[in-house]
């Protein structure tokens, strides 16, 4: 059965801080992943796909896949207490997403 | 452009009720997925519909069963509520044709009581 693991946290990281966030996966032939932010109570809203090894750049994201060692990553550069959500990496499975369990970021003022 | 709507927002049932949700894709968007989210856990996959038909199916019991209607809309249907039901629900849509990613609506919170 496919999984996704990710640290429960909090990550805790002072404003103006990299926060970096990291993911891991066990199929080895999974392609491409979702770094999705939900606020509590909300709904998860999208950041970030990655399909191909490497770096993906977005503004403050950058998500970085390596294939090799299954696991991918979520930098977010000069970290805002808006930031302080929780963050789902997800992989794309044949119509389905499957969800780590999320890492809470805690962003300090 | 209206994103993902879902109703009702929240919910009480009583253990052994049956209950519906409901989901209207993102404009353009015709494939509907739902989604449980329990407390502190990602969101686990309950099935996805696809041309008014079950595409694929997640590891949930047949009490948990779904529609999908001519215009896309989707409805989630849970009959005999366990307290362990209580969740948030979530309905994702997408386009079949291309891949551009899913679109989540804010969620039904149901609490079974």
């Amino acid at each position: 059965q496919k999984e996704v693991e990710q640290n429960s946290g909090p990550l805790s990281v002072p404003e103006g801080a990299i926060a970096s966030l990291n993911c891991t996966y066990s199929d080895r032939g999974s392609q491409s992943f979702f770094w999705y932010r939900q606020y509590s109570g909300k709904s998860p809203e999208l950041i970030m796909f990655i399909y191909s090894n490497g770096d993906k750049e977005d503004g403050r994201f950058t998500a970085q896949l390596n294939k090799a060692s299954q696991y991918v990553s979520l930098l977010i550069r000069d970290s805002q207490p808006s930031d302080s959500a929780t963050y789902l990496c997800a992989e794309d499975s044949s119509y389905k997403l499957i969800f780590g369990s999320g890492t809470r970021l805690l962003v300090r003022p | 452009d209206a994103g993902v709507t879902q109703s009702p927002t929240h919910l009480i049932k009583t253990r052994g009720q049956q209950v519906t949700l409901r989901c209207s894709p993102k404009s353009g968007h015709d494939t509907v997925s739902w989604y449980q989210q329990a407390l502190g856990q990602g969101p686990q996959f309950i099935f996805q519909y696809y041309e008014e038909e079950e595409r694929q199916r997640g590891n949930f019991p047949d009490r948990f069963s779904g529609h999908q209607f001519p215009n896309y809309s989707s409805e989630l249907n849970v009959n005999a509520l366990l307290l362990g039901d209580s969740a948030l629900y979530l309905c994702a849509s997408s386009v079949s044709t291309g891949f551009y990613g899913y679109t989540f609506g804010s969620g039904t919170r149901l609490t079974v009581v």
